[in-house]
Order: C-alpha cells, then sequence, then structure tokens
C-alpha cells in the first residue's frame, strides 16, 4: 500500500465552480500535511499546510484533515482556469522528510 | 527574502559522467533538502540536513549520489556515473525550524542524460 494516494485525474470543473481534492494516508503517526500546486514544468509551491483535525481556510483554499479517517482534502473555492495544475499531498512521517502522492490534476475550463 | 534558488536550471550529460548541482536555501533556514522528481510522480526524497550535518538518506541514494552542506549554507549533490536512470528533476527545498516542517522548493534541475 502505497503511504499517501490520490486520485490523478484529471478532475475537470467549470470555472466558477468548487474543485474538491482528496488524499489518504497510511501512517497514522503523521503529524503535518500539505497541499502544494505544481504547473506544468516547474516545481512544487506550497499553498495550504495543516495539522489539526478540521478546517482551515486560506482565501479561496480550505483545506480539511481527519486524523481518525487518515484523509486530507483540498477545497478551493470560485474556481479559475489559472488554478488548472497538478496537487501534490504531501505528509510529514515521524522525520523532517515529506512524502508526497502522485498528485491530481486539475482542469478548470471556461 | 529571496527563495531557494538552484543551479543549472538545466543539465544534459552523456552517461558516465559525473555531475554536481548546487542549492542556496532561504536565508536563515536550517533545514535542507533533495527531491527527485520524475514525469508523472511526486518529489521522492533523496536527503536532508540540519545545518551542516546531513541527517537522513533515502535508500534510493545509491553510492553514487553524494550530498554536502559543508558550513550550513549552501548545498551540493553530486552523481558519479550517470545513467539514463537518474534523468528527473532534482528539486531542493529548505525549511526553518520554527514553521513546523513548511518546505519551500527551489526551480529545480532538470538533468538529461544521453
Amino acid at each position: 500500500q502505497k503511504e499517501v494516494e490520490q486520485n490523478s485525474g484529471p478532475l475537470s470543473v467549470p470555472e466558477g465552480a468548487i474543485a474538491s481534492l482528496n488524499c489518504t494516508y497510511s501512517d497514522r503517526v503523521s503529524q503535518s500535511f500539505f497541499w502544494y500546486r505544481q504547473y506544468s514544468g516547474k516545481s512544487p509551491e506550497l499553498i495550504m499546510s495543516i495539522y489539526s483535525n478540521g478546517d482551515k481556510e486560506d482565501g479561496r483554499f480550505t483545506a480539511q484533515l481527519n486524523k481518525a479517517s487518515q484523509y486530507v482534502s483540498l477545497l478551493i473555492r470560485d474556481s479559475q482556469p489559472s488554478d488548472s495544475a497538478t496537487y501534490l499531498c504531501a505528509v510529514n512521517i515521524e522525520t523532517d522528510k515529506l512524502i508526497f502522492g502522485t498528485g491530481t490534476r486539475l482542469q478548470v475550463f471556461p | 527574502d529571496t527563495g531557494v534558488s538552484q543551479d543549472p536550471r538545466h543539465k544534459i550529460t552523456k552517461r558516465g559522467q559525473n555531475v554536481t548541482f548546487r542549492c542556496d536555501p532561504i536565508s536563515e533556514h536550517n533545514r535542507l533538502y533533495w527531491y527527485r522528481q520524475t514525469l508523472g510522480q511526486g518529489p521522492e526524497f533523496l536527503t536532508y540536513f540540519q545545518n551542516e550535518a546531513q541527517l537522513e538518506k533515502s535508500r534510493l541514494l545509491s553510492d553514487r549520489f553524494s550530498a554536502e552542506r559543508p558550513k550550513g549554507s549552501f548545498s551540493t549533490l553530486e552523481i558519479q556515473r550517470t545513467e539514463q536512470g537518474d534523468s528527473a528533476m532534482y528539486l531542493c527545498a529548505s525549511s526553518s525550524g520554527d514553521s513546523m516542517y513548511e518546505q519551500y522548493f527551489g526551480p529545480g534541475t532538470r538533468l538529461t542524460v544521453t
């Protein structure tokens, strides 16, 4: 079983809609959770971090963490074509290193 | 505050040659990480430093790979006797001890081994 799993997509949503991206992880001792956005040919850009159960909002982004169910999600409200990218879920397990999922490709069409 | 920088941005080399990449972290970040990313995959951890100490190395890191951070500032990653399977994007990230391991990535070095 992979340590961090994401649906590869593509997830297609119309402009203005809510995009919902999901991630599950296998290690119960995971403490820190991150969402990165990666445009094609570019490096990952940190957009959200979450450490406690519940929701964390930052602008149009909301991260949700449920440690009992071992999943973390990212909601993007009012999706824009510029949000089209691959979204990587990353988990910190015990040490400083991050374990990444393979990413979900999001397409926002006008 | 400048971000993480990496040099070179692109490197094409012939199989069997040695290559070295450099990473300059965000100033005052004491942790520095190296990852490798291939097409369609997420970044894979290679190694990390806290100040000048190399604290962890992945099993992916064969003995052809070596990393240093001699003065706790910039870091170098060397690959000896490159193989075609080494072709990838090599990413460097840094973090501060205060940020709960939030890691900020540089632009990466794309290596092509022919």
